[in-house]
């Protein structure tokens, strides 16, 4: 399976930006790279996909390195609704469906 | 966006009984559900992809006669945990996509006493 690798926990004060990085360096050239965010006691909620290009929406950006070994979450303004754990996800196609496998994911911290 | 909803949100049963879990996509049809079991403080861990109208597929060390999947409609997936013991007791999530977002419930948290 293709795993990635995420710091446990950051820390980030309220309106400043936070970088979430993900390493994986076992990337296949068909795995898109997928970001969801669990808030305590809920389901996960999507986040942002890519596979090459950088990719921006209304939630976030995510940088994606040259070589596609790394990525990056970008949240431009953190807010305390933003205190979540962030999973970087590598979709794996098994048996002809596409299915995600979270890895532990980074527990990020807001401060007022 | 789409939504997929699971009921019941909690539920309490006595060991050795049988509880069942709903998962329903509200606003598209999902031919591929999957469910997730979450024990405190940790991640999400695959138990199983839900097909309609055929077997569900188990991830490996998931018994498939305990965790019991029944996919009978394209909205609808259902987990039955049988002959539940304490250590059952999780958060259970499941999960259907569209394109390339998956959409999951609102999780299902199971207390076996």
């Amino acid at each position: 399976d293709a795993k990635t690798t995420q710091p446990n926990s950051m820390e980030s004060n309220e309106e400043e930006p936070v970088h979430l990085p993900c390493n994986h360096s076992t990337i296949s050239g068909t795995d898109y790279i997928h970001w969801y965010r669990q808030l305590p006691s809920q389901g996960p909620e999507y986040v942002i996909h890519g596979l090459t290009s950088n990719v921006n929406n209304r939630m976030a950006s995510l940088a994606i390195a040259e070589d596609r070994k790394s990525s990056t979450l970008i949240l431009h303004r953190a807010t305390l609704r933003d205190a979540a754990v962030y999973y970087c996800i590598l979709s794996l196609t098994q048996g002809g469906s596409e299915k995600l496998v979270f890895g532990k994911g980074t527990k990020l911290t807001v401060n007022p | 966006g789409a939504v997929v909803s699971q009921h019941p949100s909690r539920v309490i049963c006595k060991s050795g009984t049988s509880v069942k879990i709903e998962c329903r996509s509200l606003d598209f049809q999902a031919t591929t559900m999957f469910w997730y079991r979450q024990f405190p403080k940790q991640s999400l861990m695959l138990m199983a992809t839900s097909n309609e109208g055929s077997k569900a597929t188990y991830e490996q060390g998931v018994e498939k006669d305990k965790f019991l999947i029944n996919h009978a409609s394209l909205t609808l997936s259902t987990l039955t945990v049988t002959s539940a013991h304490p250590e059952d007791s999780s958060f259970y999530i499941c999960s259907a996509r569209q394109g390339a977002e998956a959409f999951f419930g609102q999780g299902t948290r199971l207390t076996v006493v």
